[in-house]
């Protein structure tokens, strides 16, 4: 989408290693959400972030709202963990918009 | 059990036809949404409600109608469907903290 902003748009990883994700927004985020959508075509929640840091196992989810920008760290790739990432940002009750989702590939 | 369903879960349409999409949610969540998605890009809100009775207007409305006859349900109409609006659309409730989506319907409209 226009207003947020992923990069990079595909991925290619090996089994093992880190790498992190980006989202930058254009416009002004109170919260977001990070999600996998997996191969089959589902939408698992990741993180929900106010700004500041989460970390759930092998991820690990920055958001700085001064700057605009969020970040998915994802340590120890898995092939599981292959699929597409959506950020989508808040800037009000209720309004939620998506980036186009960085494509992940884990190979091993 | 999930929590979010959607009904049909495929759907071939004719150009001009009446589609009717639905969404069941026992979250008992106040908020719910209609989302597309296209091949390559995220997803695009279409309507929204805040409860029962309420339909709000998303990004894209145009072409859609909603229905939120129940807490639980929450409809998507397209009174004269396109080959434009062939899409995968997702349904989804939440709250303040997140959004819990269903699994998606494929549409094909010729």
């Amino acid at each position: 989408g226009d207003k947020v902003k992923q990069s990079p748009s595909a991925l290619s990883l090996q089994e093992g290693t880190n790498s992190a994700l980006r989202c930058n927004f254009s416009i002004a985020a109170t919260t977001v959400q990070w999600f996998l959508q997996n191969p089959r075509g589902s939408l698992i929640n990741l993180f929900y972030l106010v700004p500041g840091t989460k970390e759930n196992g092998r991820l690990k989810s920055a958001f700085d709202s001064k700057e605009s920008y969020s970040t998915l760290h994802i340590r120890d790739a898995q092939l599981e963990d292959s699929g597409t990432y959506f950020c989508a940002a808040e800037p009000s009750n209720n309004r939620i918009f998506f980036g186009d989702g960085t494509q992940l590939v884990v190979k091993p | 059990e999930a929590a979010v369903t959607q009904s049909p879960r495929n759907k071939v349409a004719v150009t001009g036809g009446k589609v009717t999409l639905s969404c069941n949610q026992t979250n008992n969540h106040n908020n719910m949404y209609w989302y597309r998605q296209d091949t390559g890009h995220g997803l695009r809100l279409i309507h929204y409600s805040y409860g029962a009775g309420s339909t709000e207007k998303g990004d894209i409305p145009d072409g859609y109608k909603a229905s939120r006859p129940s807490q639980e349900n929450f409809s998507l109409i397209l009174e004269l469907a396109t080959p434009s609006q062939t899409s995968v659309y997702f349904c989804a409730s939440g709250e303040e903290d997140t959004q819990y989506f269903g699994p998606g319907t494929r549409l094909l409209v010729l």
